[in-house]
């Protein structure tokens, strides 16, 4: 089946520093990547639309300075967290749309970052 | 490792039948669970969760879950269904004691045939 690879899984960093998550669709051409961000004892909110070739659409209320997102190929969408800090410590998941007839979505594993 | 697993990829069913979709995790200690749908061309939506409490919980849109721990079951139902409730849904899992890491189902899609 379709798999979706987002990397790394785990990363703390400093304060101030900049960290960089991976997405890839493995095996599928992915028109269309979801960033989603997950604070503790809260669900999942949308954070950003990731179209191939084109500038992301970000939600109401997210910093598209902040949250640089990059989606240069159709199996690679990255999420850079610039100048981190503890308040953006939290779970950070892509998915990616497969753009065939089943239009399904597949989720990556998720990254957790810890931000001191 | 903790896993999530939808048993049905593909549902169908007539408006007005009744719905049970099933999730299963396996994680022996504390989770939150969630159920999220997918309407066609948008994106996830959450539909409800259990954090504690009353292990039935009601959500959006006249779903409700229940939560049974003994059988490490959250499975979603809906009295009646409706054209309108054509989507994907997924089951996601969290535990508080490993970081929060969401883990979610393979996804369950729901054909509603008017």
């Amino acid at each position: 089946g379709a798999v979706v690879s987002q990397h790394p899984s785990w990363v703390i960093c400093k304060s101030g520093t900049s960290v960089k998550i991976e997405c890839r669709s493995l095996d599928f051409q992915a028109t269309t990547m979801f960033w989603y961000r997950q604070f503790p004892k809260q669900s999942l909110m949308l954070m950003a639309t990731s179209n191939e070739g084109s500038k992301a659409t970000y939600e109401q209320g997210v910093e598209k300075d902040k949250f640089l997102i990059n989606h240069a190929s159709l199996t690679l969408s990255t999420l850079t967290v610039t100048s981190a800090h503890p308040e953006d410590s939290s779970f950070y998941i892509c998915s990616a749309r497969n753009g065939g007839l089943s239009e399904k979505l597949f989720f990556g594993s998720g990254t957790q970052l810890s931000v001191l | 490792a903790q896993s999530v697993s939808q048993h049905n990829h593909h549902v169908i069913l007539s408006e007005a039948a009744s719905l049970e979709l099933g999730c299963n995790y396996s994680y022996g200690g504390t989770v939150n669970l969630f159920w999220y749908v997918q309407y066609p061309g948008q994106h996830l939506q959450l539909l409800l969760k259990y954090f504690s409490g009353d292990p039935l919980v009601k959500g959006i849109k006249g779903f409700e879950a229940e939560f049974i721990k003994s059988k490490f079951s959250f499975n979603l139902r809906k009295p009646s269904v409706q054209w309108s409730d054509t989507a994907e849904y997924f089951c996601a899992v969290n535990s508080p004691n490993q970081g929060g890491k969401l883990i979610f189902g393979q996804g369950t899609e729901l054909s509603v045939k008017p």
